[in-house]
């Protein structure tokens, strides 16, 4: 049972442009959002998060809304380098364990 | 100011072996958390620990799996009789305080467990 969905595996962007990973997630309980970062055969590195009372958090190129209606929260990177090559897992939180999705694998090119 | 360091990075075991995962948290947290990456997936989690104590083990498998986080030392997960589903990378993280909610878990780069 997958409580945190990311629907899509890949995405592809050019240098500069705006990226904008998605994910979904069932349990209202969840009352902490975060974004990871993972580069291959290295750990997840924590990138931002937002708590259920905010709707918006930013942070340099990164911005992460929430939309706790549609149970929808999304991560966007303005402008788009090709270091932010990576994958990308967004996780929910209540309580202290972290629930991910599997995963969206952005490619930024030149 | 190291961050959270597990060993070994690679680990390759045979069928019926016993695999031992270390984690050291970063300074300061006392806090530990072990997830498991299986290929394709999302991280899993297995077992939330404070020192000398299991908080959470609900994600661990109920048999051959086993966490500790003694009072000195590393953090080990533990996998005895290995089997070929075992193999996967495993995570560690740590936070000051407990909480995914409140506190911010970092990650270590994992061990890979091959089972041959």
């Amino acid at each position: 049972d997958q409580q945190v969905k990311q629907n899509s595996p890949s995405l592809s962007v050019q240098e500069g442009r705006i990226s904008i990973l998605n994910c979904d997630y069932t349990n209202s309980m969840f009352d902490y959002f975060l974004w990871y970062k993972k580069y291959p055969a290295e750990g997840p590195t924590f990138l931002i998060s937002i708590s259920s009372i905010k709707d918006k958090n930013e942070d340099g190129r990164f911005t992460v809304f929430l939309n706790k209606s549609a149970k929808h929260l999304s991560l966007h990177i303005v402008p788009s380098q090709p270091g932010d090559s990576a994958v990308y897992f967004c996780a929910s939180a209540a309580g202290y364990a972290l629930n991910f999705g599997k995963g969206t694998s952005l490619l930024v090119t030149p | 100011n190291a961050g959270v360091m597990q060993n070994p990075r690679h680990l390759v075991r045979r069928r019926g072996q016993e695999a031992r995962l270390r984690c050291s948290p970063m300074k300061g947290h006392s806090h530990v958390y072990w997830y498991r990456q299986l290929p394709e997936e999302g991280l899993k989690f297995m077992v939330y620990l404070q020192k000398e104590n299991i908080i959470d083990e609900s994600g661990m498998p109920k048999e051959r799996f086993s966490a500790e986080f003694p009072k000195e030392g590393p953090s080990i997960l533990r996998i005895q009789q290995v089997v070929r589903g075992d193999s996967a990378a495993y995570f560690c993280a740590s936070s000051r305080t407990g909480g995914g909610s409140t506190d911010t878990q970092y990650f270590g780069p994992g061990t890979r467990l091959t089972v041959l």
